[in-house]
């Protein structure tokens, strides 16, 4: 079957403007997380949903960064006013539960780059 | 807060050679372990992981590792790589069912560059 995939694959913005990056999960997969991955740096968590519900954003860096699931599936990232500091891979993942056994499913990521 | 460490930022071998790639995390409580992989081009994938049992844990391709609760530690093994092992290797630790249900906390990553 499919794995999860993001769009766009890659995204330049010029500084000020607004992004949104989508993500399609596995099918029925209930978690879906959010991940940063600056440039030599391992994946940081940004924000997780279970079904349509975000249940932490604690890893959000401000308060540009939102990020929605309204049907429990598709999920956009949306970075609002992008800085040169947001440059980065976004990384998707899901899961089949919300428990940590359960392994997470990567996106391939959508590398944004800011002018 | 969590961390995660790995020691080694870039690590060239020869084909056959043996690998052991280090990683150490901070937290007191129960944890599960994970190292991921991400081949060049291609997205992260999981490696093996560890939630409890023995603590030699068997992946694919032939990689295993060790926890060592009292080191803090989960380094990865292979006897014997080859050039397809190529690639970016990252450690990551969950705990357990507390905070955010699930999210992973990734260290920096180790290249792990393969001479044919």
């Amino acid at each position: 079957g499919a794995g999860v995939s993001q769009s766009p694959r890659y995204k330049v913005a010029k500084r000020g403007q607004d992004v949104a990056l989508r993500c399609d999960p596995i099918s029925g997969h209930v978690s879906l997380f959010w991940y940063q991955q600056a440039l030599g740096q391992g994946p940081e968590f940004l924000t997780y949903f279970q079904n349509e519900a975000q249940l932490d954003k604690s890893g959000l860096p401000s308060d540009r960064f939102f990020a929605e699931r309204p049907e429990g599936s598709v999920s956009t990232l949306k970075i609002q006013r992008t800085q040169q500091e947001d440059s980065a891979v976004y990384l998707c993942a899901s899961s089949l539960m919300t428990r940590p056994e359960y392994e997470q499913y990567f996106g391939p990521g959508t590398r944004l780059t800011v002018t | 807060a969590q961390s995660v460490s790995q020691h080694n930022h870039h690590v060239i071998l020869s084909e056959a050679a043996s690998l052991e790639l280090g990683c150490n995390y901070s937290y007191g409580g129960t944890v599960n372990l994970f190292w991921y992989v991400q081949y060049p081009g291609q997205h992260l994938q999981l490696l093996l992981k560890y939630f409890s049992g023995d603590p030699l844990v068997k992946g694919i391709k032939g990689f295993e590792a060790e926890f060592i609760k009292s080191k803090f530690s989960f380094n990865l093994r292979k006897p014997s790589v080859q050039w397809s092992d190529t690639a970016e290797y990252f450690c990551a630790v969950n705990a357990g069912y507390g905070g955010s249900q699930g999210n992973l906390i990734f260290g920096k990553g180790t290249k792990l560059s393969v001479k044919p």
